[in-house]
């Protein structure tokens, strides 16, 4: 299995800022995903994080609005750029890879409530 | 485009029914996933099915997959209030490389 270690786990924010979640996964995985949840609602696909390039993006999300970093094996960062109160959901990251035994893992979440 | 479709939505019963819920999808896959997610938790992998006529069991919920149907089902036996949560199904999208899930099965169990 793998552990996920997301943070922040929440956060309220200003509308027009800017916030970056982390996620850092205990041992090498193939695929990092980030996703969105709104409330009461089911899982949306945002982006997977490739390492060492470009994220490769869902439709109807863009780089510009939700930049993400894959600089290693085991680390990605998601950013929700001047945010507004539709931005407010739970954002989770995920991770696969062969020592996971095609199980695709999730951290935490963070639960983010933009004013 | 792959779809995933799961049924009932939402699903209140009383502890010791059985039940199942049903996940359907649009286009061949080779593998399936089921979780639980807890109110304002995680998601918490249950079962992954990989081949046609896989079964799996844990405790009081048994998965199965029928990829000639494309369908599979979170069978519940003898309900108990500690299994009360979402469910989802997810299916992955072997050209996109990537899971698409179903809406979610909302299950509430009475004592």
């Amino acid at each position: 299995s793998a552990v996920i270690s997301q943070k922040p786990s929440r956060d309220i924010c200003q509308r027009g800022t800017s916030l970056t979640i982390q996620c850092q996964v205990d041992s090498q995985v193939t695929m990092m995903f980030w996703y969105r949840q709104q409330p009461g609602q089911s899982l949306t696909l945002i982006a997977t994080a490739n390492q060492g390039s470009e994220a490769t993006y869902e439709s109807g999300f863009v780089i510009d609005k939700f930049p993400i970093s894959r600089p290693n094996l085991t680390f990605s960062t998601l950013t929700v750029s001047n945010m507004s109160p539709e931005d407010s959901s739970i954002y989770l990251c995920s991770a696969t890879g062969v020592r996971t035994n095609e199980k695709l893992f999730f951290g935490s979440g963070t639960q983010l409530s933009v004013l | 485009e792959l779809k995933v479709e799961q049924n009932p939505l939402f699903l209140s019963m009383q502890e010791g029914k059985n039940y199942t819920i049903y996940c359907n999808y649009s286009t061949t896959s080779d593998r399936l996933y089921w979780y639980r997610q807890d109110p304002g938790k995680s998601l918490e992998s249950l079962f992954v099915l990989l081949s046609n006529g896989a079964v799996k069991q844990e405790g009081r919920l048994m998965a199965s997959l029928d990829t000639k149907a494309r369908l599979s089902t979170l069978h519940i036996t003898a309900a108990v209030h500690d299994l009360s949560a979402t469910y989802f199904c997810a299916v992955h999208d072997q050209g996109a490389q990537k899971l698409v899930f179903g809406q979610g099965t909302r299950l509430t169990i009475n004592p």
